[in-house]
């Protein structure tokens, strides 16, 4: 399958500081990616949807503000938590895809925030 | 009703039998699926895709598809311990890059 790295893998941050996380697509071509989140034994949960040269659109209740998402090129996206607070530790995963083909996964990002 | 629907589980199957996941989704011109598989602390990784009605055999895994039914399934033969993990359904809605619904996951236990 295609290859979506994401990076760092985890990181340790300390309270209202910003941290960015990267997704690349190294493949294929994304014309589309999707930032998650995901708290322990719980589901995937969307939180925006970003084309390539477009705005992000942002699920229900996900600050644009505080999740800046910028997706400036086919290959790569990125995701700023700003102000990070401990209550925005989680495992932050993003996706890509191709047009309306399969999504493909990066690695996740564990952020923790002190 | 929500766009992709999955039994949230747990299931749990001895090692050896068959495990069968089950997805129902509400669009009816959905055209393609998707099913992931999620272990523990890791990102989602892509297992089987499926587009036409029927059965799609990969391996232990074949994917069924009831386009009239609305609805997708997953079955694992001979279901090993390593398959234990929580499995996704995707399905993409109507055309569009955007398009794309997960459902909520079934957590799959494969018993030694």
């Amino acid at each position: 399958g295609a290859v979506v790295s994401q990076h760092p893998s985890w990181v340790i941050c300390k309270s209202g500081t910003s941290v960015k996380i990267e997704c690349r697509s190294l493949d294929f071509q994304a014309t589309t990616m999707f930032w998650y989140r995901q708290f322990p034994k719980q589901s995937l949960m969307l939180m925006a949807t970003s084309n390539e040269g477009s705005k992000a659109t942002y699920e229900q209740g996900v600050e644009k503000d505080k999740f800046l998402i910028n997706h400036a090129s086919l290959t790569l996206s990125t995701l700023t938590v700003t102000s990070a607070h401990p209550e925005d530790s989680s495992f932050y995963i993003c996706s890509a895809r191709g047009g309306d083909a399969e999504a493909f996964f990066g690695q996740g990002t564990r952020l923790t925030v002190v | 009703q929500k766009e992709v629907e999955q039994n949230s589980g747990p299931l749990s199957v001895p090692e050896g039998a068959i495990a069968s996941l089950n997805c129902t989704y509400s669009d009816r011109v959905s055209q393609s699926f998707f099913w992931y598989r999620q272990y523990s602390g890791k990102s989602p990784e892509l297992i089987m895709s499926i587009y036409s009605n029927g059965d799609k055999e990969d391996g232990r895994f074949t994917a069924q598809l009831n386009k009239a039914s609305q609805y997708v399934s997953l079955l694992i033969r001979d279901s090993q311990p390593s398959d234990s993990a929580t499995y996704l359904c995707a399905v993409n809605m109507r055309t569009g890059a955007n398009n794309l619904f997960f459902g909520t996951g079934t957590r799959l236990t494969v018993i030694p």
